[in-house]
């Protein structure tokens, strides 16, 4: 089946910097989605990204759709203590089934 | 608050014991599904429902049995399991299966040891 491969699988910041996850595909995507776990919480949706080459911004994050619509990022500006959590992508596989990526655990230094 | 609404928020169940979990949306979606979460494994899709029909079982033990009374229900009955199904059970739910066109809502899940 469908590859899904999402690295770092912890990343640990001082705060302020930034941080990137990234989502790679092995076969051309339909579409992705972001979504965001708080600790000992839910994953919450964040984006879904259409387009080839697509980029999108909410506030400090900036989401990323490649080219060839096989990989994508999360980019996180300076990042804060409300940042933390796990970040997953999600891809539709096959025959479309929503499959979600191993996520980026973040952690963050005050 | 979510829209989907899981009860019981914590589990602790013997091997031998016969338990369900609940799961209840108010967003008027048509799609259902379970997932389970373990510690070091992403999120495994269990059961999927469209309009209360299953549309999905990803090779899940049969000691799990979903039920599915209308589209803003959706319960998983648990018998005999195992230490190693010990994990957060999340339900989840979309406008259209698998939040293609819309993404997906999930509860607060269950937190389910196995003892």
């Amino acid at each position: 089946g469908q590859q899904v491969m999402q690295i770092p699988q912890y990343q640990h910041v001082q705060e302020g910097e930034d941080f990137t996850t990234y989502c790679n595909s092995s076969t051309t995507l339909s579409n992705i989605q972001w979504y965001k776990q708080r600790p000992g919480g839910h994953p919450v949706f964040l984006i879904q990204l259409v387009k080839s080459g697509e980029v999108k911004k909410q506030k400090r994050l900036t989401f990323q759709f490649g080219e060839a619509k096989k990989n994508s990022s999360l980019h996180i500006t300076a990042t804060q203590t409300t940042d933390v959590g796990t970040y997953f992508c999600a891809l539709i596989q096959g025959a479309q089934k929503l499959v979600f990526g191993q996520g980026t655990r973040l952690t963050i230094n005050p | 608050e979510t829209g989907v609404t899981q009860t019981p928020r914590h589990l602790v169940m013997g091997m031998t014991n016969k338990k369900s979990l609940k799961c209840e949306q108010h967003l008027g979606h048509n799609a259902m599904y379970w997932y389970k979460q373990s510690a070091k494994k992403p999120l495994e899709l269990m059961f999927v429902y469209n309009f209360k029909e299953q549309t999905e079982n990803n090779s899940v033990p049969s000691r799990f049995s979903p039920e599915c009374p209308n589209s803003s229900h959706l319960f998983l009955h648990l018998h005999t399991l195992q230490p190693e199904d010990s994990a957060l059970y999340l339900c989840a739910s979309s406008q259209d299966l698998y939040g293609l066109r819309s993404p997906l809502h999930f509860g607060n899940g269950t937190r389910l040891t196995v003892t």
